[in-house]
């Protein structure tokens, strides 16, 4: 099955820096890879999310890149402020040994704290 | 914005009790999930659903239950609650065709 791993596993910025989260992923047949932040005491929400058949997304501050060859996708977060302060994950699809249906295999996570 | 709830939000509850975590959604997904959170923040699959009258175990082995009766609800059960079961239980859909799933905000489960 597919297996994603994230890294760094806690990262602390000053505020108006910048801050990159790095995932792999072991199955070359996933095309979907989004990004969560979960913020304290609530639930993971999609923040960005990139295809395979691209190569990098941007919305405002956040932006993905996807390098399909290295199997390796980034989150890259610009003029960071305190209320990125989260939990981060990023995650992609997987198919079912039946190959039936997909579901999405997380990374680990990454708390992400900016410092003011 | 995502339509999906959990209830309750936070649970404190004496071992051994029977208890049910309710999650329902309004987007008429047919695909929902169970993820248990540990404090070390990863996030683990424990059951999930496709559709109606349709539900497997996860990656992570649960001594929990579900059903799926209905579109919109997806329940978890505890026959017997243990300290061990301690933890934050995540519901999430996700729609046909789409890989985004759609989280609710949790409910936080204290054992004691």
């Amino acid at each position: 099955g597919e297996n994603v791993e994230q890294h760094p596993s806690t990262l602390s910025v000053q505020e108006g820096d910048s801050a990159v989260i790095k995932c792999t992923y072991s199955d070359s047949a996933s095309n979907y890879f989004p990004w969560y932040k979960q913020e304290l005491g609530k639930g993971p929400q999609l923040i960005i999310d990139i295809r395979s058949n691209v190569g990098e997304k941007k919305d405002q501050r956040i932006a993905v890149t996807l390098n399909k060859t290295a199997k390796h996708f980034s989150l890259h977060i610009t003029e960071t402020q305190p209320e990125d302060s989260a939990v981060y994950f990023c995650a992609a699809t997987v198919t079912f040994s039946s190959g039936s249906a997909r579901q999405l295999t997380f990374g680990s996570g990454t708390q992400l704290t900016v410092l003011p | 914005e995502a339509d999906i709830y959990q209830t309750p939000r936070y649970l404190v509850i004496g071992t051994g009790k029977k208890i049910t975590l309710e999650c329902s959604q309004t987007m008429g997904h047919d695909k929902m999930y169970w993820y248990q959170q540990d404090p070390g923040m990863e996030l683990h699959l424990i059951h999930y659903s496709y559709g109606v009258n349709s539900t497997e175990k996860g990656d992570l082995s649960s001594e929990s239950t579900v059903s799926r009766i209905r579109t919109e609800h997806f329940p978890l059960t505890l026959e017997s609650a243990r300290p061990s079961h301690t933890s934050q239980y995540l519901c999430a859909s996700r729609g046909q065709g789409v890989g985004t799933q759609y989280f609710g905000p949790g409910t936080r489960l204290l054992v004691l």
